[in-house]
């Protein structure tokens, strides 16, 4: 068990609508990141997000959004939602900035779009 | 081209083997190097992380780094049927407090008692 909980480990919804995924980090931990893996382009780095506040921004959708707490939990809202949206979305967390690499992440949450 | 590249397999070798995983990349910027192990509906976990050229042994893990060939590799030793996973390399700059980590594609491992 990493100590990262995501919520909900399933999902299926149809295009167009709008779908909100939540990630604990493990304790302690500051950085939450958010990755979505499909199979032909493996493991995407969406945003990360340090203590609240956006640090650095990968591959996301303009339909895609994220924020992260004060609590340090994290959500990840994709709207519009298409049929390519369908993957793996994994929560990642980790002390700080700067560290040495090492990401704790979550089971993933599946998302299947019909 | 991607800055990682790496076999998605699928690879099957009989239990007892050696297994050879390897990525090559094309940031030469690219500092730090890891390994990262995915079984089947679960997240990757840390395996092995290396900065340096050179091997890192872990168990019946070595992690080797060629930085002139932009080139890693991992080894398994004595593969056992739960080292069936997907194996994921993974690279790491920090430029000016700003960090980037790229995955590989992962390799698919199947051992086969």
């Amino acid at each position: 068990d990493s100590g990262v909980t995501q919520t909900p480990k399933h999902l299926i919804t149809a295009t167009g609508q709008r779908v909100t995924l939540r990630c604990s980090p493990r304790s302690g931990d500051l950085s939450v990141y958010w990755y979505q893996q499909s199979l032909d382009q493996g493991l995407q780095f969406l945003i990360q997000y340090y203590n609240g506040e956006e640090r650095a921004k990968g591959n996301i959708l303009e339909r895609f959004s994220a924020q992260q707490f004060p609590d340090l939990h994290s959500e990840l809202n994709l709207s519009s939602l298409e049929l390519g949206d369908s993957a793996l979305y994994f929560c990642a967390s980790s002390v700080g900035v700067g560290n040495t690499g090492e990401l704790f992440f979550g089971e993933g949450s599946r998302l299947t779009v019909l | 081209q991607k800055e990682v590249e790496q076999d998605p397999g699928p690879l099957s070798v009989p239990e007892g083997a050696i297994v050879s995983l390897n990525c090559t990349y094309s940031n030469s910027a690219f500092q730090y190097f890891m390994w990262y192990r995915q079984y089947s509906r679960k997240g990757p976990e840390l395996l092995m992380y290396t900065y340096s050229s050179g091997n890192k042994e872990d168990g019946r893990f070595t992690a080797q780094v060629d930085k002139s060939s932009k080139y890693i590799s991992l080894f398994i030793r004595d593969s056992q049927p739960s080292d069936s996973a997907t194996y994921l390399c993974a690279m790491r700059l920090t430029n000016f407090g700003n960090e980037k980590l790229t995955f590989g594609t992962g390799t698919r491992l199947t051992i086969i008692p």
